[in-house]
């Protein structure tokens, strides 16, 4: 069973801070997915990465795989509160299914106006 | 465009008793996945359906656990008979190539 160790696993900030947060893995994967779940609703896809070392930028979050595409790391500068949220890292298997992602189990984030 | 649609939002059931949740995907898209999410377990796939044959049910728990999808716009899960373990929120997921997932707003069940 591939796991997904998500850390912090809260994190409380104030308005304007920069936070990162991180995913990691022993196993390798194929791509892997950050979302954004909301109290009350369900998981929103914020990006997909699949090539070790890729960024990605999506305005202030930025998104990178590890080189050995074992971990993965959401960082954002200046949150706003609106940023609130659980923060869910998934990975597609190497080798395996497209479509059996291993979700961890999230970092929940709150910032403070 | 409506998104995923689930119903009913919040179940409240006794132990013993079925339950039926249901799903409405996304126009056109040929996957619909189950997931049950917990605090211990966080969010876990139950079975997914690719043109509404059942690819892969390994992660359903066990026999009081079933999922159907008649036809490409309805699926339903159901759980007979429930158990307190059972209390999660259920969310079903729709996509057109399998790995890009659109999700519903989920279904909170509470089995006393």
């Amino acid at each position: 069973t591939q796991l997904l160790e998500q850390s912090p696993q809260f994190l409380s900030i104030q308005e304007g801070e920069n936070l990162t947060v991180y995913c990691n893995s022993s196993s390798v994967f194929s791509s892997l997915q950050w979302y954004r779940q909301e109290p009350g609703e369900g998981p929103v896809l914020l990006v997909t990465v699949v090539t070790g070392g890729e960024v990605k930028k999506l305005k202030r979050l930025t998104f990178q795989f590890g080189d050995a595409r074992k971990d993965s790391s959401l960082h954002i500068t200046a949150a706003q509160p609106g940023d609130t949220g659980l923060y869910l890292c998934a990975g597609e298997a190497s080798g395996g299914s497209n479509y059996k992602l291993t979700f961890g189990k999230g970092t929940l984030l709150t910032v403070n106006p | 465009d409506a998104g995923v649609i689930q119903s009913p939002r919040h179940e409240v059931t006794e132990m013993g008793q079925e339950v039926t949740l249901r799903c409405k995907p996304i126009s056109g898209h040929d996957y619909l996945f189950w997931y049950r999410q917990t605090m211990m377990r966080g969010l876990e796939l139950l079975i997914y359906f690719n043109n509404n044959v059942p690819i892969d049910d390994s992660g359903m728990p066990e026999d009081r656990f079933s999922a159907k999808m008649p036809n490409a716009s309805f699926s339903t899960l159901k759980i007979q008979p429930s158990e307190p373990r059972d209390s999660a929120v259920y969310f079903c997921a729709s996509s057109l190539t399998g790995l890009v997932k659109f999700f519903g707003p989920g279904t909170r069940l509470t089995v006393l």
